[in-house]
């Protein structure tokens, strides 16, 4: 079964630039997350969807940070504008309704200078 | 608040040595308690859940309550298993709680 596609698999932007990234789960999966990964520590839940809602966002920045998943299946997640500090890997996962286990994309990895 | 923890950044064995990453965990509940491994340029991906008891590679791991303890094991450890692991938690309603990882090199 084709995986969790995330693109772009790089960036690297100036600060105080937007960027955004984009997230297609498992088919069939309802349940997508993204997780921020700072070099050195482990994945940092943003937000989790349950189809289109909004389960948990409660460690997204929402001053800078946004995410949608409009139709219940892809989902962007925005960045606007960046700090230095949002420099990491974005990895977006995605899960079957209540499901343990949890598939990840490749990531995408962030550079901002 | 759920928390795991991984007190080892970096684990170093020699090929056939036994290998053991340990994770603690605090929850005063029932957690779910997984092992995530990453290898070089591979996507994250499950190795085993204590659920299912099952031996995975040849890891196994044992959830220990008392101890709240997880620890991940090997008898006899394979280049092939350098990597980074991470131990994770699950809890009620809550997403996967992430530990910083070891990162396990075995050498030849």
């Amino acid at each position: 079964e084709a995986g969790v596609a995330q693109s772009p698999r790089y960036k690297i932007i100036e600060k105080r630039q937007s960027v955004a990234f984009w997230c297609n789960p498992i088919s069939g999966h309802a349940t997508l997350y993204w997780y921020q990964q700072i070099l050195g520590q482990g994945p940092k839940l943003l937000i989790q969807f349950q189809n289109n809602g909004v389960v948990d966002d409660s460690q997204l920045p929402k001053d800078r940070f946004s995410a949608e998943r409009l139709k219940g299946v892809d989902s962007t997640l925005k960045i606007q504008p960046a700090k230095l500090e949002d420099s990491a890997v974005y990895l977006c996962a995605s899960s079957l309704w209540r499901g343990p286990e949890a598939f990840f994309g490749q990531g995408t990895r962030l550079t901002v200078v | 608040a759920q928390r795991v923890t991984q007190p080892e950044k970096l684990l170093s064995v020699f090929k056939g040595a036994p290998v053991e990453l340990k994770c603690n965990y605090s929850y005063s509940g029932s957690p779910e308690l997984f092992w995530y491994v990453q290898y070089s340029r591979q996507r994250l991906q499950l190795l085993l859940r204590h659920i299912s008891r099952e031996s995975i590679k040849g890891f196994t791991a044992d959830l220990n309550k008392g101890e709240t303890s997880f620890h991940l094991k090997k008898p006899f450890a394979q280049e092939e298993d350098s990597a980074m692991y991470y131990c994770a938690l699950l809890s009620g309603n809550t997403p996967l709680v992430f530990g910083k990882g070891t990162r396990l090199s075995v050498i030849a």
